[in-house]
């Protein structure tokens, strides 16, 4: 099955913007691998964030948007928050084959 | 409130069976593809399987099949997981997803002599 990856940490300052990105072995991400990006708190069972690309939920915090970008999917997050400090997992699907987790993202906020 | 509940779990020998059972309230169970995610210990999250709103596709990550089933049944809001030939590898949190992005609390699974 497919290899999808992610960097394994990031670092951005409060209020400041970073971009998480999601590959896959396979070639360009596109929208029809309907990226899912997910957030994970120590503990916690995991929320999810934002649906084929770009798509959020009523929960989701408008600091959060979800693109492709230069053959990856991209969560970006503008304007961080302490309480965004979290493990940020992709899900990509592959046809008639089934779905593949990202490794995760461990974003600190400092 | 939309609720999932995962049960089933616990501790369970190599070789063992274990079936696991998630059961969703105030939301339109059918409408919804389901999965099964697992995450061993200090790691990271793994797709086990997911289903098609009416059971007719089911899909499988390579190291359960032939081992795993997954099933649902649309007249009681469940999903269901039917685990057999466990190995150690088997041994984590068990979490049943939507594509309306739900997730219920997890069911542990320990398997382990």
């Amino acid at each position: 099955q497919a290899v999808v990856t992610q960097e394994p940490s990031l670092t951005v300052s409060p209020g400041g913007t970073v971009t998480l990105t999601c590959g896959s072995s396979t070639g360009a991400v596109t929208s029809g691998h309907y990226p899912y990006w997910f957030q994970q708190k120590p503990g916690q069972a995991p929320t999810t964030l934002i649906y084929d690309t770009s798509n959020k939920y009523s929960w989701t915090p408008a600091r959060f948007s979800g693109s492709l970008l230069g053959g990856k999917a991209a969560l970006t997050l503008s304007g961080a928050q302490p309480e965004d400090e979290a493990e940020y997992y992709c899900l990509l699907s592959y046809s008639g084959v089934g779905e593949v987790f990202g490794g995760g993202t461990k974003l600190t906020v400092l | 409130e939309v609720q999932l509940v995962e049960s089933g779990g616990g501790l369970v020998q190599p070789g063992g069976s274990l079936r696991l059972s998630c059961a969703g309230s105030t939301f339109t169970f059918s409408s919804y593809w389901m999965s099964w995610v697992r995450q061993a210990p200090g790691k990271g999250l793994e797709w086990v399987a997911n289903i098609k709103r009416d059971g007719s596709e089911k899909y499988y990550v390579d190291s359960v099949k032939g081992r795993f089933t997954i099933s649902r049944d649309n007249t009681k809001n469940s999903l269901y997981l039917q685990m057999n030939s466990l190995r150690a590898e088997d041994t984590a949190m068990y979490y049943c997803v939507t594509t309306g992005g739900y997730w219920g609390q997890g069911t542990l699974v320990t398997v382990s002599s």
